[in-house]
């Protein structure tokens, strides 16, 4: 079955790495994503990955994948207070399959 | 402004009533997805219509529908409100069929309490 888990809660200071971790179950997994979530507004992506990927870098944001033991993580350099929100770690296995969302873990960065 | 547009963004309703949420998805997208944002339950995927027909189904209620219109609207149906209806239900649009490839465009949500 499909089931995404990360732990709820971060809390970072301002200038420091975050480092958002997340596991997944279904091996067949194709597609792993990070979305955003700001207050009072919708998911919005970040970034993806693909399964045949270990790691994907976009300027302060590190994706790091470990296929083997289904872990995921999203690492955010130089961390900012604009980037408190939740972070949603999410899996598809492509086709028509549909995109199975993480509870979500909640960033709060101290200044 | 992220191209997909729902309505209202808030809704407070009586027990027992029934609603229609409304969603528009961003240009171009063929598909359309439904999910249920609470506290206890996490982001839960509904359903998904692709260019007017249903595509795939989640955890919906029987009280539940939707449908998406010609013009590629989509309207979520819920009725016989009960409490634990209350939640976030956002609206997701993708070009194909399938969102896997690049992801969705998520509205900013209708926040429905149910008193």
């Amino acid at each position: 079955g499909e089931d995404v888990e990360q732990s709820l809660f971060l809390s970072v200071r301002e200038g420091d790495s975050s480092v958002i971790n997340c596991t997944y179950t279904d091996s067949s997994s194709t597609y792993l994503y990070w979305y955003k979530q700001e207050p009072g507004a919708g998911l919005q992506l970040l970034t993806y990955i693909f399964s045949n990927m270990d790691m994907k870098q976009d300027q302060r944001l590190t994706v790091l994948l470990n296929k083997k033991d289904k872990h995921l993580s999203l690492r955010i350099a130089d961390t900012q207070t604009g980037d408190s929100a939740i972070y949603f770690c999410a899996e598809s296995r492509g086709g028509y399959q549909k995109v199975t969302f993480g509870t979500g873990t909640k960033l709060q960065v101290i200044p | 402004d992220s191209g997909v547009t729902q309505t209202p963004k808030h809704l407070i309703t009586a027990t027992g009533q029934r609603v229609t949420l409304r969603c528009s998805p961003r240009s171009g997208d063929l598909s359309v997805y439904w999910y249920q944002q609470s506290l206890d339950q996490g982001l839960q995927f509904l359903i998904q219509y692709y260019n007017g027909e249903e595509r795939a189904k989640g955890n919906i209620l029987e009280r539940f529908s939707a449908q998406q219109f010609p013009d590629l609207h989509s309207e979520l149906n819920l009725s016989s409100l009960e409490l634990g209806d209350s939640a976030l239900y956002f609206c997701a649009s993708s070009k194909g069929s399938s969102g896997a490839l690049y992801g969705y465009t998520f509205g900013s949500g209708t926040r429905l309490t149910v008193v």
